[in-house]
């Protein structure tokens, strides 16, 4: 049973170029959440996916950032012209659909170095 | 808006020594709240959740935590702490008004366990 997997699991990007980091949820898991750690900080939340559809993405910063789940394939966090205050760990959690206890499953995380 | 507080940043404590680490929420409307460990360079574990039912809640490690309405309260305790309890400590409550639903952390608490 495979958890969720994230990756790269280290990025390092020089300022101005793009950042992909991908997200496969756990089987029959249909929900996906998009958080960023900060360094020395808590989890802030970025954006709630489901499949074809973005439900929540009050946590985007307006510009460069886009997220997308498609029908087919992993979740996938973009960030466009990085600069180095995007680097954080990002990280992805999927929870089952229709489940409404809020329990998520977290992935090992996407750790961003922008140089 | 609702919101979720650790006051202890960080909490040095002895092996075999008890610990509490303080979470306290606020909320207009009926909460989920969840305790959850990072280990370093690792994901999200779930420790413990409340739901509903019984306010004294016990998770995986030896953990519990009690649900305290009255003093927005749920803090997390253990009686005997060990060295492989070093990590950081994340209160969440969970969102569930309106379209959107996530869940939202505090800053953490790093435990370091000492000999």
């Amino acid at each position: 049973n495979a958890g969720v997997m994230q990756n790269p699991r280290h990025l390092v990007r020089r300022r101005g170029q793009e950042a992909r980091l991908r997200c496969s949820p756990m089987k029959g898991h249909s929900h996906v959440y998009w958080y960023r750690q900060l360094p020395e900080e808590g989890l802030k939340f970025m954006v709630y996916l489901q499949k074809e559809n973005i439900i929540d993405e009050s946590g985007m910063p307006k510009e460069r950032f886009s997220a997308e789940f498609p029908k087919e394939g992993p979740s996938i966090l973009r960030i466009q012209q990085v600069v180095r205050g995007d680097s954080a760990a990002y990280f992805c959690a999927s929870s089952r659909q229709g489940a409404n206890t809020g329990e998520l499953f977290f992935g090992e995380g996407s750790r961003l170095t922008v140089l | 808006a609702q919101s979720v507080t650790q006051l202890d940043s960080q909490v040095p404590v002895f092996e075999e020594a008890p610990v509490e680490l303080r979470c306290n929420y606020s909320s207009s409307v009926s909460v989920y709240l969840f305790w959850y460990v990072q280990y370093p360079n690792q994901g999200l574990q779930l420790l413990l959740k409340y739901l509903s039912g019984s306010t004294l809640v016990k998770g995986i490690n030896g953990f519990e935590a009690e649900f305290n309405k009255s003093q927005t309260s749920f803090h997390l305790r253990k009686p005997s702490v060990h060295i492989s309890d070093t990590a950081e400590y994340f209160c969440a409550l969970y969102d569930n008004t309106g379209t959107a639903s996530k869940l939202t952390f505090g800053t953490g608490t790093r435990l370091q366990v000492t000999l």
